[in-house]
């Protein structure tokens, strides 16, 4: 079965650090997306990406945050400067698109800021 | 009011019980609804996609009312493995950004 691949799965940095986490989307997917999901809280939108472009962003993907297509398969987000708030797990979803909305998850990538 | 609000929970139940999670949303231009489940420290995986006409997957049944902006998800004869976090998701018009509620938890025990 086709899937989101994430890695690093554990990513630790220190505060002011840049950090680049990557996602494989599902091959024939078209749309992608990267959420966070802060410790005991709820999974949050951060971004979409469609056509190599931003799609929507929420208010809490500031001028810290970019996303980037560089090749045919991997979708990144960069964090340029990061802050101990940063931490949480961060998930990229792909979907199809043209009708067929459903998104896959990856498993994730643990960002621990100290 | 939140985007998307549901049930604070959680959920004590026993094996066999019948059980029900609500939830409401706020943009009434919202396109697309789905339920997923999350275990512990795991990524969201899809239950079900939720359709005007209501639809049904085996022990589990997912209605929407666009009028009241409601939508709920039912799970018949629970299972020790349906233990987990049930998350309300609605996305607007294209998908292009999907909306989260903070989930119910739902335990359910021998």
């Amino acid at each position: 079965e086709p899937e989101v691949t994430q890695t690093p799965s554990h990513q630790v940095t220190q505060m002011g650090q840049e950090v680049i986490l990557r996602c494989v989307p599902i091959s024939n997917h078209l749309y992608f997306y990267w959420y966070r999901q802060i410790l005991g809280q709820k999974v949050e939108f951060l971004v979409s990406f469609y056509n190599n472009e931003i799609s929507e962003k929420s208010e809490i993907f500031d001028d810290q945050f970019s996303v980037e297509r560089p090749d045919g398969s991997n979708f990144t987000l960069k964090i340029r400067s990061t802050k101990l708030e940063d931490s949480a797990m961060y998930f990229c979803a792909s979907s199809g698109g043209q009708g067929e909305d459903i998104q896959y998850f990856g498993a994730g990538t643990r960002l621990s800021v100290l | 009011r939140k985007e998307v609000e549901q049930d604070p929970g959680p959920f004590n139940v026993p094996e066999g019980a019948t059980v029900a999670f609500n939830c409401t949303y706020s943009n009434s231009a919202s396109q697309s609804f789905f339920w997923y489940r999350q275990d512990c420290r795991k990524e969201p995986k899809l239950l079900m996609s939720v359709y005007s006409s209501g639809n049904e997957d085996g022990r589990f049944t997912a209605q929407l009312n666009r009028a009241s902006q409601y939508i709920s998800l039912l799970i018949r004869d629970s299972k020790l493995s349906d233990s987990a976090t049930y998350l309300c998701v609605v996305g607007n018009t294209g998908g292009f950004k999907t909306i989260f509620g903070a989930g119910t938890r739902l335990f359910v025990k021998a």
